[in-house]
């Protein structure tokens, strides 16, 4: 069983166009995160949710809009994509916040064109 | 800006020797400290999650100790194998709910 599930893990895409990133997680977990891998392959976080409400929100675009339905997902939406977004995302849960062990999603690869 | 430091950047060993990484981290607001291993085409795991000053953790020839008040963690492995080789990371967890990564310390490892 998958811990932790994204869609797709391939997306390509062109400049202008909106898509979402789906992440699920089935392990109980009441935290959820979305972060980017940039081109120097740092991990960023971008947002959090705890039990369905944003906890963290760092300094991104606001074209970048995470909604979270109940505490099993995450999804990413991205308006207006630009080839700067180009990266692969990855979506994590962890028990509680962020003092706890995170658990990792395989990744979504988005190439913006 | 918290400022989270791996090194070295890159590490290439043969099988069987023993190796040691360094994460330095900010010293003040500590609250955590991660080690991730993270494989090629694959997402991170985690090794470790350390609190305590003094800490030391293992798991099979992983290891890592934490000195909170100076700021730094060390990753060791003894006798490296081939499958060891990834890109370790760490990860500070200060007040303010999120994790700093630092850039990783890519290992190879030679059979």
């Amino acid at each position: 069983d998958t811990a932790v599930s994204q869609t797709p893990k391939y997306l390509v895409t062109q400049m202008g166009n909106d898509k979402s990133i789906k992440c699920e997680q089935n392990l109980g977990h009441d935290t959820m995160y979305w972060y980017k891998q940039d081109s120097k392959k740092f991990l960023k976080i971008m947002f959090s949710y705890n039990n369905k409400e944003l906890i963290i929100n760092e300094t991104v675009p606001n074209r970048f809009s995470p909604k979270s339905p109940d505490k099993a997902h995450l999804n990413l939406h991205i308006n207006s994509l630009e080839l700067g977004d180009s990266a692969v995302y990855f979506c994590a849960s962890s028990p509680r916040q962020a003092r706890y062990e995170q658990y990792f999603g395989p990744g979504t690869r988005l190439t913006v064109t | 800006i918290l400022n989270v430091e791996q090194s070295p950047q890159s590490l290439h060993v043969q099988e069987g020797d023993s190796t040691n990484f360094t994460c330095s981290f900010p010293s003040s607001n500590f609250y955590a400290l991660h080690w991730y291993r993270w494989e090629t085409a694959k997402s991170p795991e985690a090794l470790f999650v350390m609190t305590l000053n003094g800490d030391e953790k293992k798991k099979g020839r992983i290891s890592a100790t934490l000195n909170t008040k100076e700021g730094y963690s060390y990753l060791y492995i003894k006798g490296s194998q081939p499958e060891d080789s990834a890109t370790y990371l760490c990860a500070f967890y200060s007040h303010g709910n999120k994790l700093v990564f630092g850039a990783g310390t890519i290992l190879r490892v030679k059979s």
